[in-house]
């Protein structure tokens, strides 16, 4: 069963276009942070999310955690090529010293000159 | 420069013969660990530590080892690997309290068995 719903899976754009990626649970998480993974590399922590109704800036990124803290969304302004990757969405369950961090599927994002 | 560092980065390998990935970080973070990442399925975590000798099962772990002896080392063992084993594996760090812990992952290591 996966937990955390994240669509698109795929995403093609040209450069200059905004772009919505959304990851989406029945379940209530305490936290909820976005990583980017680039081939051949591990994920990197782009943010992280604690408060139903957040919203975080990344210059170009904006990030915003659901009111229920069920769901997340990510938004890219004027994607450009090196924004090109893997994004990956990760819950936390508990506040507590366990740390499990529950992904969804990822989606994968292919920004075109 | 902090980090967290995997070994071997690639390997090939047959049924049944034992395997060790090492990991180590130099963070001194308590926190750590493993990750099988497969097409479609994003990161399912296989066994995690939040300290010496301290380790737990994660969502995966049926046919994988793990040890804790030092604070940062975090062995993975494939006793007897399969080919449903074929994946990519990280180790991820982090310190252990707080909600906005940030995990360190890793380069992977791609693992074939044949």
């Amino acid at each position: 069963t996966q937990l955390l719903e994240q669509s698109p899976q795929f995403l093609s754009i040209q450069e200059g276009e905004n772009l919505t990626v959304y990851c989406n649970s029945s379940s209530v998480f305490s936290s909820l942070q976005w990583y980017r993974q680039e081939p051949g590399e591990g994920p990197v922590l782009l943010v992280t999310v604690v408060t139903g109704g957040e919203v975080k800036k990344l210059k170009r990124l904006t990030f915003q955690f659901g009111d229920a803290r069920k769901d997340s969304s990510l938004h890219i302004t004027a994607a450009q090529p090196g924004d090109t990757g893997l994004y990956l969405c990760a819950g936390a369950r508990n506040p507590g010293n366990t740390g499990k961090l529950i992904f969804g599927q990822g989606t994968t994002l292919q920004v075109k000159p | 420069e902090a980090q967290v560092t995997q070994n071997p980065r690639y390997l090939i390998t047959v049924t049944g013969k034992k395997l060790t990935v090492t990991c180590s970080q130099n963070m001194n973070h308590e926190y750590m660990s493993w990750y099988r990442q497969d097409p479609g399925l994003g990161l399912r975590q296989i066994y995690y530590s939040m300290n010496v000798e301290v380790t737990d099962k994660g969502d995966v772990p049926e046919g994988y080892k793990v040890s804790r002896k030092e604070k940062r080392n975090f062995p993975l063992i494939l006793e007897s690997p399969s080919p449903n084993q074929t994946s990519l594996y990280f180790c991820a760090s982090r310190i252990s309290r707080g909600p906005l812990y940030e995990q360190y992952f890793g380069p992977g290591t791609r693992l074939t068995v044949t």
